[in-house]
């Protein structure tokens, strides 16, 4: 267990729908990063947020977005969903926010039906 | 563009072999280089890295990874293969000075066979 929680586990919605994922990072780590995981890009780097700042984005599509709150869990907000967004979503979270190892969350399967 | 390949999508081995997931990049400067391990329905964990020196890095559960600077690879290895490492390894990398953006392979699935 790496002590990154994600919730919930599995999330199946339709076509054009919005959905939020929430991420709370190990207890002491101020960096979240969001990766998406599909059959056919395999594991996409989305963003990062270093308390409460967004510091690197990766391929995130305009339709998502994400934030960090105070408390240090993160959000995910993925809307118009397409069938194409079914994926799984990682959350992980490092110390500060250049370090060189990050803990992984179990994920969030998104199924867009 | 940065890119890593993990040449091949499957690789078998029997148990006690020693066994090799290949993983070569195209990232500019000197990049930091990593060996994440995924577990069916678990997230990714972090079995080596690289950062300079030595290019044998030794890591967790008997695994190491080989540097070679000219070949831009990063091969991961194991002397003698457990059924239990049976899993998806993903190669990973991060270049150097531009914020903590890591790269992914798109990860080889091992099986070893008892």
């Amino acid at each position: 267990d790496s002590g990154v929680t994600q919730t919930p586990k599995h999330l199946i919605t339709a076509t054009g729908q919005r959905v939020t994922l929430r991420c709370s990072p190990r207890s002491g780590d101020l960096s979240v990063y969001w990766y998406q995981q599909s059959l056919d890009q395999g594991l996409q780097f989305l963003i990062q947020y270093y308390n409460g700042e967004e510091r690197a984005k990766g391929n995130i599509l305009e339709r998502f977005s994400a934030q960090q709150f105070p408390d240090l869990h993160s959000e995910l907000n993925l809307s118009s969903l397409e069938l194409g967004d079914s994926a799984l979503y990682f959350c992980a979270s490092s110390v500060g926010g250049t370090d060189l190892e990050q803990f992984f969350g179990p994920g969030t399967r998104l199924t867009v039906l | 563009a940065q890119s890593v390949a993990q040449p091949e999508d499957q690789v078998n081995v029997a148990e006690g072999n020693p066994l090799t997931v290949k993983c070569t990049y195209s990232v500019s400067g000197n990049p930091y280089l990593f060996w994440y391990v995924q577990y069916p329905n678990r997230g990714l964990q972090f079995l080596l890295k690289y950062i300079t020196g030595d290019n044998l890095v030794k890591g967790s559960y008997g695994f190491e990874a080989e540097f070679n600077k000219s070949q831009t690879s990063f091969h991961l290895k194991k002397p003698s293969a457990l059924v239990s490492d049976s899993a998806l390894y993903f190669c990973a990398v991060r270049p150097r000075g531009t914020g903590n953006q890591f790269y992914f392979g798109t990860g080889t699935s091992l099986t070893v066979i008892p």
